[in-house]
């Protein structure tokens, strides 16, 4: 079925870096915008960056900007988020999400989401 | 950068009508997604494009847009409509994708 499993979470201390997963299951995952969204704890959503299906775009939040790299491996079928600096308001249970429609940029809804992986960011 | 609002908070008593509002700067001229998420579970997309729903989603769940102000409206709503609920847009003069601070929907 069609399936998003994130993996990298863990403890980090602050000014380290660490790298998330995203493996897609299920679908051309060659064909759809990704993005990561995260939730601090107790608190609400927040976007972090997107990719186009393609590459040929990123985005990022303004928080994150600068000390983040979203990339995918459309042969592996996997998204990435390269975390550097990582600061304690970066802890969040961060997930990966799909665009609804293939071939979409921009404005398009999120329907598929992974179960999350917490990072923690702690000395 | 566009902002939206949701209030915190709105409670219903089962089988009445629950309304959740998003505000932002002329919203109506952009499309609104709505994602339900229950405790410990990841989000969960119950509108999208203001007022279509994905298979599966009951058609009780409905959305409407416009003006300075999106809805989510949930009919005859049931204990298991319980959750936070997060309106969302892509904010095209920034190229970033906007969530509202979400509501916490509580069936009475």
């Amino acid at each position: 079925q069609v399936q998003l499993v994130e993996s990298g979470g863990g403890v980090v201390q602050p000014g380290r870096s660490l790298r998330l997963s995203c493996a897609a299951s299920g679908f051309t995952f060659s064909s759809y915008g990704m993005h990561w969204v995260r939730q601090a704890p107790g608190k609400g959503l927040e976007w972090v960056a997107v990719i186009w299906y393609d590459g040929s775009n990123k985005y990022y939040a303004d928080s994150v900007k600068g000390r983040f790299t979203i990339s995918r491996d459309n042969s592996k079928n996997t998204l990435y988020l390269q975390m550097n600096s990582l600061r304690a308001e970066d802890t969040a249970v961060y997930y990966c999400a799909r665009d609804r429609t293939a071939m979409v940029v921009s404005d398009d809804a999120f329907d598929i989401w992974g179960q999350g992986t917490m990072v923690t960011v702690s000395s | 950068s566009y902002v939206l609002t949701q209030p915190p908070s709105v409670s219903v008593a089962p089988g009445k009508t629950a309304r959740i509002t998003c505000g932002g700067n002329n919203i109506g001229s952009k499309s609104v997604h709505w994602y339900q998420q229950k405790p410990g579970q990841a989000p969960v997309l119950v509108i999208y494009y203001d007022s279509d729903r994905p298979s599966g989603i009951p058609e009780r769940f409905s959305g409407s847009n416009s003006g300075n102000t999106a809805t989510l409206t949930i009919s005859r709503v049931e204990a298991g409509d319980e959750a936070d609920y997060y309106c969302q847009v892509w904010d095209s003069s920034s190229a970033h994708v906007v969530f509202g601070g979400g509501t916490k929907l509580t069936v009475l």
